[in-house]
């Protein structure tokens, strides 16, 4: 495709429900980030994946966060028992090669706007 | 703990003027990108700077890193107010995910 693309631009859910976020990588791209934006700020490390090893969890903020990439293309962001905090918009990036080479270009998608009531 | 500290954090300026965003760190890093972010949409890469003191221009925006690779600035000269937006630096580390600043919101007025 022409570019990352994300589904569904917004979702609101309730306190409590689960929620699935999806990315679609550029096609060819080995590596793929999800992200969190709080209102107006910077971006919020969450996961990363590179091509078949294991994922870098690191940036998850709790154990109801996980993340699945599937056939090394399609990544699912899924939040269970979602809390208001995590009302955010969330990001995913792709790049062509591994993770923060030194003139490796992330591209962004536009973001699936959460919002929890 | 933020790592990338951006000031200011806000600016709103009148189309003509002249400004500077910074980034500053603690920590070293191997590269430093400056990215763009317009609302609804995901940041776009401007610039990597990857040697200290090196220098890039892109048009009326010029992008330093300083010496210790821990702090970089953004220059814009003459703003017009397409230059409005979220201005976003990111610290790269070897294989690490990068480290974004909290970001400068930029207002241009005609």
């Amino acid at each position: 495709g022409a570019g990352v693309s994300q589904s569904p631009s917004n979702k609101v859910t309730e306190k409590g429900k689960d929620v699935e976020l999806r990315c679609d990588p550029i096609s060819g791209h080995t590596a793929l980030y999800w992200y969190r934006q709080s209102l107006g700020q910077g971006l919020e490390f969450l996961i990363y994946f590179q091509g078949n090893s294991a994922p870098d969890k690191s940036g998850l903020p709790s154990d109801r966060f996980s993340a699945e990439r599937t056939g090394g293309s399609v990544s699912t962001l899924t939040i269970q028992r979602t809390q208001q905090e995590d009302s955010a918009v969330y990001l995913c990036a792709s790049s062509r090669t591994r993770l923060a080479a030194s003139t490796d270009t992330q591209y962004f998608g536009p973001g699936t706007r959460l919002t929890v009531l | 703990t933020q790592l990338l500290e951006q000031s200011p954090q806000f600016l709103s300026i009148q189309e003509g003027e002249n400004l500077t965003v910074y980034c500053n760190s603690s920590s070293v890093f191997s590269s430093l990108q400056w990215y763009r972010q317009e609302p609804g949409e995901g940041p776009v890469l401007l610039v990597t700077v990857v040697t200290g003191g090196e220098v890039k221009k892109l048009k009326r925006l010029t992008f330093q890193f300083g010496d210790a690779r821990k702090d970089s600035s953004l220059h814009i000269t003459a703003a017009q107010t397409g230059d409005t937006g979220l201005y976003l630096c990111a610290g790269a580390h070897a294989r690490r995910a990068l480290t974004f600043g909290s970001g400068t919101r930029l207002q241009v007025q005609p």
